[in-house]
């Protein structure tokens, strides 16, 4: 399988539920990006990492915990979660250096908060 | 403090005309523009890109132009098809590896 795999696709959660977002990325991509997206917004960077180390935290809630166990997965760990946290979360891959036109995105989580 | 915007939220063009979508920008360290095109239920993709030393960069149907002393660019889509209709995302970075800076998203519609 190629390009920026996501799973699952859709997941609705109670406030009080742990779940986790899977990325999966085939491309020999060596960083790894959150972005949140909700309506009317901008997409919103949430972590960065480069070389399997997180490089970049923008204030995001510690109700997200972010892992990147090796340069092709990346997780974010999800608990006691708010309905204000409802959105798409898109992963992202590109190469650390040069022009970013690389950024390869997966499909999304579509995330519900209850 | 939004460094790139995208002011409309909406635009709507009939097949075979031409569609432009803007964007503004506010960092004059931006050195290189992409724009991304998103259909509903999928992750973004990149359309095509233009660096701070050319104003202008066609592929096919789209076009960017940059104008750098406006801090302004803008993607034209000639003639605009129906499968155009999309949400289309300006974005932004200063310097190589460094990160992108999304637009809020402008979606196009193009009516057959």
């Amino acid at each position: 399988e190629t390009g920026v795999t996501q799973t699952p696709r859709h997941l609705v959660m109670g406030m009080t539920n742990k779940k986790s977002l899977k990325c999966e990325q085939h491309l020999g991509h060596n960083a790894m990006y959150w972005y949140k997206q909700s309506a009317k917004k901008p997409l919103e960077l949430m972590f960065v990492y480069s070389l399997e180390e997180r490089v970049e935290n923008n204030s995001v809630p510690s109700r997200f915990s972010p892992e990147c166990p090796n340069s092709s997965h990346l997780f974010l760990h999800l608990h006691t979660l708010q309905p204000e946290d409802s959105a798409l979360y898109l992963c992202a891959s590109s190469q650390v250096t040069g022009y970013p036109g690389g950024y390869t995105f997966g499909s999304g989580t579509r995330l519900t908060v209850v | 403090d939004q460094q790139v915007k995208q002011n409309s939220p909406s635009l709507s063009v009939q097949e075979g005309r031409i569609s432009i979508l803007n964007c503004d920008y506010t960092n004059s360290m931006f050195d290189y523009f992409l724009w991304y095109k998103k259909y509903p239920a999928e992750g973004p993709t990149f359309l095509i890109s233009i660096s701070s030393i050319k104003d202008k960069n066609e592929d096919g149907r789209f076009t960017v132009f940059l104008n750098k002393s406006a801090k302004h660019l803008s993607l034209h889509i000639v003639p605009s098809q129906p499968g155009d209709s999309a949400v289309y995302f300006c974005a932004a970075s200063a310097g190589s590896g460094s990160r992108l800076t999304f637009g809020e998203g402008t979606q196009l519609t193009v009516n057959p």
